[in-house]
């Protein structure tokens, strides 16, 4: 079957600009987390749906990042205003349940520039 | 809050040899889940091996095994008979049992010498 798809694989935008990034999860995985990565280190917690609900948004670093999710299946990670420091990959993962031992599902994540 | 630290950044093995990767974590909780992560070049991220907290047994999966020392916090993953493929990063991770996101370490790199 397949995996989480996320589009676009690579994103170059200007500062100040918005964009938008895409999660598809697997089919049937009710849980969907986002995280950024930066160079070097190990992925941050930024949000985590739970169906169509947002039910952690703690990581989200400030306003200007918002994500939804409106049928509980596809998500979208929306930056405004983008800034240099927003430059990372940006990670998605489903999991069929939450919590516990229930691992992630990474896809290969969509790596966002901002010159 | 909890943490994972991974106090190696990058480690180097010889093929067909064995290497421990070190992951100590920090929680205030009895129950949680443990996991490691390897990301290859291709950034997505696979998973290697999980352990429950409340299980004594360590896990195993084929070349791979963990050391889960619940008392010191420490959950090390010991890879046997190093392959070419094995060459990735390496993420340590925690999950409470209240809590449905997880925490990753910063990662080692491991590099498979020839």
């Amino acid at each position: 079957g397949a995996g989480v798809s996320q589009t676009p694989s690579n994103k170059v935008t200007e500062k100040g600009k918005y964009v938008e990034l895409r999660c598809d999860p697997i089919s049937g995985h009710t849980a969907l987390y986002w995280y950024r990565q930066s160079l070097g280190q190990g992925p941050e917690f930024l949000i985590y749906f739970q169906g169509t609900g947002a039910a952690d948004d703690s990581g989200l670093p400030n306003d200007r990042f918002f994500a939804v999710r409106p049928e509980g299946s596809v998500s979208t990670l929306k930056i405004q205003r983008t800034e240099r420091g927003d430059s990372a990959v940006y990670l998605c993962a489903s999991s069929h349940a939450a919590g516990g031992n229930s691992p992630l599902h990474f896809g290969n994540g969509t790596r966002l520039t901002v010159t | 809050a909890q943490t994972v630290t991974q106090s190696q950044p990058e480690m180097s093995v010889q093929e067909a040899e064995t290497v421990t990767l070190s992951c100590t974590y920090d929680t205030s909780e009895s129950d949680y889940y443990l996991f490691w992560y390897k990301q290859p070049p291709s950034r997505q991220m696979i998973l290697v091996i999980r352990q429950e907290a409340y299980k004594q047994q360590n896990a195993t999966e084929n070349r791979f095994s963990v050391n889960f020392q619940k008392a010191a916090k420490s959950f090390s993953l010991k890879i046997s008979d190093s392959q070419l493929g094995d060459a990735a990063m390496y993420f340590c991770a925690y999950r409470g049992n209240r809590d449905d996101k997880i925490i990753f370490g910063k990662g080692t790199r491991l590099h498979i010498l020839p």
